[in-house]
């Protein structure tokens, strides 16, 4: 069974606080991860693509860990606009994408 | 400008009536994707299309249909078949890579609600 588990949340943080998010998947042959991130009532929106070796844009850090099967995103110096639910999403295949959806994590950032 | 729309943004319908939801998109990508999204899920998929002319069913196709004529344009039809159509719906495209990093990018949804 193809799953992505994330805590919901939500997560309560003040501005400039430090923030992790996890997730884990079922099935160890996935190909693709990532992050995205959804305001109230709207689309989601490409945060992003996490690469084995790690990677940082800006504060946002992901991270993968294939033997634990798990997924992490890592936000510093929290901003008011970073409020939002952040879905991690996997891709069981190599070729076109057939994405799993976790539920997501809430996110609130207050002054 | 490019992207991927949706229209209309919100729908409403009466029980019984089939209901077509529309999705354009002008960034030349080969796939194509339908969601359902329902409050404290995650997104589920309905169906999808590789190419032109062909689609596939998700996860929970039953009681929709789609047709994929044109590159740009990927109709869902709810029919009076699906139990609970009340949710948020989420087309989405991406160019179709075969390789693993092929990413997706969504329209602005339809709020459909059945009275």
């Amino acid at each position: 069974r193809k799953e992505v588990e994330q805590d919901p949340g939500p997560f309560n943080v003040p501005e400039g606080a430090t923030v992790a998010f996890n997730c884990t998947y079922s099935n160890s042959a996935s190909q693709s991860f990532f992050w995205y991130r959804q305001d109230c009532r709207k689309e989601p929106k490409l945060l992003m693509s996490v690469y084995s070796s790690g990677n940082e844009d800006g504060r946002f850090t992901a991270q993968l860990n294939r033997a634990s099967q798990y997924i992490s995103l890592l936000i510093r110096d929290s901003k008011l606009s970073d409020s939002a639910t952040y879905l991690c999403v996997v891709n069981w295949r190599s070729g076109y994408s057939t994405l799993t959806f976790g539920k997501g994590t809430m996110l609130l950032v207050s002054p | 400008d490019g992207g991927i729309t949706q229209s209309p943004k919100y729908l409403f319908r009466k029980e019984g009536q089939n209901v077509t939801l529309s999705c354009e998109q002008n960034l030349n990508h080969d796939a194509m994707y339908w969601y359902r999204q329902d409050p404290g899920q995650g997104l589920r998929l309905i169906y999808y299309s590789q190419i032109v002319n062909d689609f596939q069913k998700g996860d929970i196709a039953e009681g929709y249909s789609v047709s994929r004529e044109k590159k740009e344009s990927f109709p869902l039809t709810v029919t009076s078949a699906q139990k609970n159509p009340t949710a948020f719906y989420l087309c989405a495209s991406s160019p179709g890579l075969a390789e693993s990093t092929d990413t997706q990018y969504f329209g602005p949804g339809t709020r459909l609600t059945v009275l």
